[in-house]
């Protein structure tokens, strides 16, 4: 698999291989991360969550990893399919009671069959 | 169940002229959001309201404005269309946790809208 950071727009990957997208946040107070899928022409689609408390969580064929000492984020796609292909975001919230996520810029993933 | 329905789908305005992008949720959610997102770029909240008749500005709220009479529905007001306007706009609506941290966003299929 690839590992590139959300500065660059495109990520190519071969179908079966594993895709790692990565997201660097800035705000430390940050304590909440959330993964967007968007296919074209649709909205995004909810993917994975993590709370700050946690460093890894899975979920079906995807995990995020948490790292808060270098606030970093990442979403590893495993045996990567052609209908992985789209963009990715990530957004970060910090707990409060005005509840607003902050959404990064995103990165194209495009497998190649 | 629907989720989060917008419309239109597609306008085209010219400049000066108004209209508004209609958005309502079935999900009894009280956090709803306008979006709105230019090519090759991320997510720029412009409003938000945390429940019915409670709005507030986001990161781009210029040119624009919303009203929340119900639950269900947070139609987004365009006075006088610009070029820069020209974009596409998502709702979105969630429930945050207790603590207003997670905070799952639900997302319309988009309005794309051309200023010309």
């Amino acid at each position: 698999g690839e590992s590139v950071g959300l500065h660059l727009p495109t990520l190519s990957v071969q179908e079966g291989d594993n895709s790692i997208i990565n997201c660097a946040y800035s705000n430390s107070a940050s304590d909440y991360f959330i993964w967007y899928k968007q296919e074209s022409g649709k909205g995004p689609q909810f993917i994975i969550d993590i709370r700050s408390n946690m460093d890894k969580r899975q979920g079906q064929r995807v995990t995020v990893l948490l790292n808060k000492t270098v606030k970093h984020l990442s979403l590893q796609i495993a045996a990567t399919q052609p209908g992985d292909s789209a963009v990715y975001f990530c957004a970060e919230n910090i707990s409060g009671a005005n509840s607003k996520l902050t959404f990064g810029k995103g990165i194209t993933l495009s497998v190649r069959p | 169940n629907a989720g989060v329905t917008q419309t239109p789908k597609f306008r085209i305005l010219k400049i000066g002229q108004s209209m508004t992008l209609q958005c309502t949720q079935d999900m009894n959610h009280n956090y709803m959001y306008w979006y709105r997102q230019d090519p090759g770029m991320g997510l720029k909240l412009i409003y938000y309201s945390v429940g019915a008749g409670i709005t507030d500005k986001g990161e781009v709220p210029n040119g624009y404005n919303v009203s929340r009479s119900t639950t269900e529905d947070f139609p987004l007001r365009l006075e006088l269309a610009a070029p820069s306007q020209t974009s596409v706009y998502f709702c979105a609506s969630s429930e945050p946790g207790w603590d207003g941290a997670k905070n799952i966003q639900y997302f319309g299929a988009g309005t794309r809208l051309s200023v010309l």
